[in-house]
Protein backbone atom coordinates (compact mmCIF):
# COMPACT_ATOMS: atom_id res chain seq x y z
CA UNK A 1 0.00 0.00 0.00
CA UNK A 2 1.44 3.38 -0.80
CA UNK A 3 -0.29 6.30 0.96
CA UNK A 4 0.56 9.48 -0.51
CA UNK A 5 0.53 13.10 1.23
CA UNK A 6 -2.09 16.13 1.01
CA UNK A 7 -3.61 17.76 -1.52
CA UNK A 8 -1.52 21.26 -2.29
CA UNK A 9 -1.58 24.72 -3.90
CA UNK A 10 1.02 26.98 -5.13
CA UNK A 11 1.79 29.81 -7.02
CA UNK A 12 3.46 30.18 -10.37
CA UNK A 13 7.53 29.85 -9.77
CA UNK A 14 7.25 28.11 -5.94
CA UNK A 15 8.03 24.35 -5.54
CA UNK A 16 6.12 21.54 -4.15
CA UNK A 17 7.18 18.30 -2.62
CA UNK A 18 4.45 15.36 -2.67
CA UNK A 19 5.41 11.86 -0.31
CA UNK A 20 4.75 8.78 -0.98
CA UNK A 21 4.83 6.11 2.55
CA UNK A 22 4.81 2.27 2.01
CA UNK A 23 3.78 -0.48 3.75
CA UNK A 24 3.45 -4.35 3.37
CA UNK A 25 6.06 -4.80 0.77
CA UNK A 26 9.96 -4.68 1.03
CA UNK A 27 11.09 -1.69 0.60
CA UNK A 28 14.73 -1.84 0.39
CA UNK A 29 14.39 -3.85 -2.30
CA UNK A 30 11.65 -1.82 -4.77
CA UNK A 31 12.01 1.34 -6.73
CA UNK A 32 9.40 4.05 -7.07
CA UNK A 33 8.17 6.02 -9.72
CA UNK A 34 6.42 8.81 -9.84
CA UNK A 35 3.95 9.83 -12.73
CA UNK A 36 0.58 12.63 -12.83
CA UNK A 37 -2.38 13.12 -14.97
CA UNK A 38 -2.88 16.44 -15.91
CA UNK A 39 -5.91 17.84 -17.92
CA UNK A 40 -5.46 16.95 -21.65
CA UNK A 41 -2.69 15.81 -21.72
CA UNK A 42 -3.23 12.44 -19.83
CA UNK A 43 -0.62 10.26 -17.89
CA UNK A 44 2.70 11.23 -18.00
CA UNK A 45 5.92 9.45 -16.11
CA UNK A 46 8.29 11.73 -14.34
CA UNK A 47 11.33 9.75 -12.71
CA UNK A 48 12.42 6.80 -10.55
CA UNK A 49 14.46 6.22 -7.69
CA UNK A 50 15.96 3.10 -6.53
CA UNK A 51 15.13 2.65 -2.19
CA UNK A 52 18.11 0.78 -1.75
CA UNK A 53 20.63 3.34 -3.19
CA UNK A 54 19.18 6.37 -4.15
CA UNK A 55 20.00 6.23 -7.68
CA UNK A 56 17.43 8.23 -10.27
CA UNK A 57 16.27 8.09 -13.84
CA UNK A 58 14.48 11.66 -14.55
CA UNK A 59 12.29 12.20 -17.86
CA UNK A 60 14.12 14.46 -19.70
CA UNK A 61 11.10 16.92 -19.85
CA UNK A 62 11.38 17.07 -16.07
CA UNK A 63 15.28 16.59 -15.41
CA UNK A 64 15.89 20.19 -14.84
CA UNK A 65 13.44 21.27 -11.98
CA UNK A 66 12.41 17.42 -10.30
CA UNK A 67 14.22 15.87 -7.35
CA UNK A 68 13.70 12.53 -6.61
CA UNK A 69 14.39 11.11 -2.70
CA UNK A 70 14.48 8.30 -0.47
CA UNK A 71 14.11 8.19 3.40
CA UNK A 72 14.40 4.30 3.98
CA UNK A 73 14.20 5.25 8.00
CA UNK A 74 10.27 5.77 7.42
CA UNK A 75 9.92 4.13 3.76
CA UNK A 76 8.70 7.33 2.49
CA UNK A 77 9.53 8.73 -0.95
CA UNK A 78 9.92 12.18 -2.02
CA UNK A 79 9.08 13.64 -5.33
CA UNK A 80 9.95 17.58 -5.70
CA UNK A 81 8.78 19.65 -8.59
CA UNK A 82 10.37 23.23 -9.09
CA UNK A 83 9.39 26.21 -11.01
CA UNK A 84 6.05 25.64 -10.98
CA UNK A 85 3.28 26.83 -13.89
CA UNK A 86 -0.39 25.91 -14.39
CA UNK A 87 1.04 23.71 -16.74
CA UNK A 88 1.51 21.23 -14.00
CA UNK A 89 -2.09 21.32 -12.19
CA UNK A 90 -2.11 17.30 -12.18
CA UNK A 91 -3.08 14.62 -9.85
CA UNK A 92 0.40 13.22 -9.04
CA UNK A 93 1.32 9.32 -8.22
CA UNK A 94 3.61 7.66 -6.60
CA UNK A 95 3.90 3.56 -7.77
CA UNK A 96 6.37 0.94 -6.74
CA UNK A 97 8.59 -0.39 -9.42
CA UNK A 98 11.62 -2.38 -10.28
CA UNK A 99 14.92 -1.90 -7.65
CA UNK A 100 16.81 -2.73 -11.20
CA UNK A 101 15.15 0.34 -12.84
CA UNK A 102 12.30 1.61 -14.62
CA UNK A 103 10.78 0.12 -18.05
CA UNK A 104 11.78 -3.53 -16.77
CA UNK A 105 8.09 -4.34 -15.92
CA UNK A 106 5.08 -2.00 -15.57
CA UNK A 107 4.34 -0.58 -12.18
CA UNK A 108 2.29 -2.77 -10.43
CA UNK A 109 0.81 -0.75 -6.94
CA UNK A 110 0.29 2.75 -6.90
CA UNK A 111 -0.62 5.63 -4.49
CA UNK A 112 -4.38 6.97 -4.22
CA UNK A 113 -2.93 10.26 -5.83
CA UNK A 114 -2.04 14.18 -4.52
CA UNK A 115 -3.74 16.79 -6.59
CA UNK A 116 -1.47 19.78 -7.19
CA UNK A 117 -2.98 23.03 -8.15
CA UNK A 118 -0.74 26.16 -9.74
CA UNK A 119 -2.89 29.31 -10.01
CA UNK A 120 -2.11 32.75 -9.50
CA UNK B 1 9.18 9.86 -29.62
CA UNK B 2 7.10 6.53 -29.53
CA UNK B 3 2.93 7.52 -29.79
CA UNK B 4 0.19 5.52 -28.87
CA UNK B 5 -3.27 5.97 -30.41
CA UNK B 6 -6.30 4.79 -28.48
CA UNK B 7 -9.89 5.63 -29.18
CA UNK B 8 -10.86 8.18 -26.63
CA UNK B 9 -14.31 6.19 -25.50
CA UNK B 10 -16.25 3.28 -25.82
CA UNK B 11 -19.81 2.70 -24.52
CA UNK B 12 -20.89 -1.14 -23.29
CA UNK B 13 -23.96 -2.54 -21.85
CA UNK B 14 -23.47 -4.77 -19.17
CA UNK B 15 -22.33 -8.28 -19.85
CA UNK B 16 -20.92 -7.60 -22.99
CA UNK B 17 -17.25 -7.40 -24.43
CA UNK B 18 -15.28 -4.24 -24.51
CA UNK B 19 -12.31 -4.29 -27.02
CA UNK B 20 -9.95 -1.45 -26.27
CA UNK B 21 -7.44 -0.89 -29.05
CA UNK B 22 -3.77 0.84 -28.84
CA UNK B 23 -1.93 1.33 -31.82
CA UNK B 24 1.70 1.94 -32.38
CA UNK B 25 4.63 1.31 -35.25
CA UNK B 26 5.15 -2.47 -34.41
CA UNK B 27 3.89 -2.94 -30.46
CA UNK B 28 3.60 -6.16 -31.41
CA UNK B 29 7.57 -6.46 -30.58
CA UNK B 30 7.05 -3.83 -26.92
CA UNK B 31 5.59 -4.89 -24.07
CA UNK B 32 2.32 -3.31 -23.49
CA UNK B 33 1.03 -3.10 -20.12
CA UNK B 34 -2.64 -1.74 -19.17
CA UNK B 35 -3.59 0.85 -16.16
CA UNK B 36 -7.46 1.78 -15.10
CA UNK B 37 -8.37 4.71 -13.62
CA UNK B 38 -11.48 5.24 -11.51
CA UNK B 39 -11.98 9.06 -9.81
CA UNK B 40 -10.74 8.70 -6.12
CA UNK B 41 -9.17 5.52 -6.14
CA UNK B 42 -5.41 4.34 -6.89
CA UNK B 43 -4.97 3.53 -10.57
CA UNK B 44 -5.04 -0.61 -10.61
CA UNK B 45 -2.82 -2.44 -13.57
CA UNK B 46 -5.27 -4.71 -15.40
CA UNK B 47 -2.46 -6.40 -17.96
CA UNK B 48 1.16 -6.15 -17.97
CA UNK B 49 2.98 -7.61 -21.20
CA UNK B 50 2.41 -11.13 -23.07
CA UNK B 51 -0.91 -11.41 -21.22
CA UNK B 52 0.12 -11.51 -18.10
CA UNK B 53 -2.42 -10.69 -15.26
CA UNK B 54 -1.70 -9.24 -11.90
CA UNK B 55 -3.11 -10.86 -8.64
CA UNK B 56 -6.25 -9.96 -8.73
CA UNK B 57 -7.21 -9.08 -11.84
CA UNK B 58 -10.25 -11.72 -12.98
CA UNK B 59 -9.73 -14.06 -16.16
CA UNK B 60 -12.73 -12.47 -18.20
CA UNK B 61 -9.96 -9.79 -19.00
CA UNK B 62 -7.34 -10.44 -21.41
CA UNK B 63 -4.91 -9.03 -23.63
CA UNK B 64 -3.46 -9.70 -26.98
CA UNK B 65 -1.68 -7.67 -29.76
CA UNK B 66 -0.49 -7.87 -33.39
CA UNK B 67 1.91 -6.54 -35.44
CA UNK B 68 0.64 -2.61 -35.03
CA UNK B 69 -1.92 -2.96 -32.53
CA UNK B 70 -2.79 -4.31 -28.71
CA UNK B 71 -6.03 -5.06 -27.41
CA UNK B 72 -7.42 -5.44 -24.36
CA UNK B 73 -10.47 -7.64 -23.73
CA UNK B 74 -13.11 -7.08 -21.46
CA UNK B 75 -15.67 -10.46 -21.08
CA UNK B 76 -18.55 -10.26 -19.22
CA UNK B 77 -18.57 -5.91 -18.76
CA UNK B 78 -19.52 -5.17 -15.24
CA UNK B 79 -20.11 -1.76 -13.95
CA UNK B 80 -16.47 -1.75 -11.77
CA UNK B 81 -14.66 -1.62 -15.01
CA UNK B 82 -15.70 1.60 -16.01
CA UNK B 83 -13.06 4.43 -15.82
CA UNK B 84 -10.09 5.24 -18.28
CA UNK B 85 -7.63 2.70 -19.54
CA UNK B 86 -4.18 3.81 -20.74
CA UNK B 87 -1.74 1.65 -22.69
CA UNK B 88 1.66 2.28 -22.13
CA UNK B 89 5.05 0.88 -23.18
CA UNK B 90 8.41 1.17 -22.53
CA UNK B 91 10.57 3.39 -25.20
CA UNK B 92 13.91 2.62 -25.24
CA UNK B 93 15.05 5.46 -27.33
CA UNK B 94 14.21 8.50 -25.31
CA UNK B 95 14.69 6.32 -21.72
CA UNK B 96 10.78 6.52 -20.29
CA UNK B 97 7.21 5.34 -20.49
CA UNK B 98 4.93 6.43 -22.86
CA UNK B 99 1.23 6.35 -22.60
CA UNK B 100 -1.78 6.43 -25.08
CA UNK B 101 -4.29 8.70 -24.47
CA UNK B 102 -6.98 6.65 -22.53
CA UNK B 103 -9.98 5.18 -23.35
CA UNK B 104 -12.84 6.02 -21.43
CA UNK B 105 -15.56 3.11 -20.70
CA UNK B 106 -18.46 3.76 -19.63
CA UNK B 107 -21.12 0.46 -19.01
CA UNK B 108 -24.98 1.59 -20.49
Amino acid sequence: QLVQSADEMRRPGDSVQVSCQTSNYSFAHSGMSWLRLAPGRGLEWLGWISAYHGHTKYARKFQSRIELTIDKSTKTGYMKLSSLTSADTALYFCARDKLIGPGVEPVDVWGQGTRVTVSS
Amino acid sequence: SYVLTQSPSLSVAPGETARLTCGGDNIGTKGVHWVQLRPGQAPVLVMSSAGDRPSGIPARISGSHSKNAAILTISGVEAGDEGDYFCHVWDYSEDEFVFGSGTRVTVL
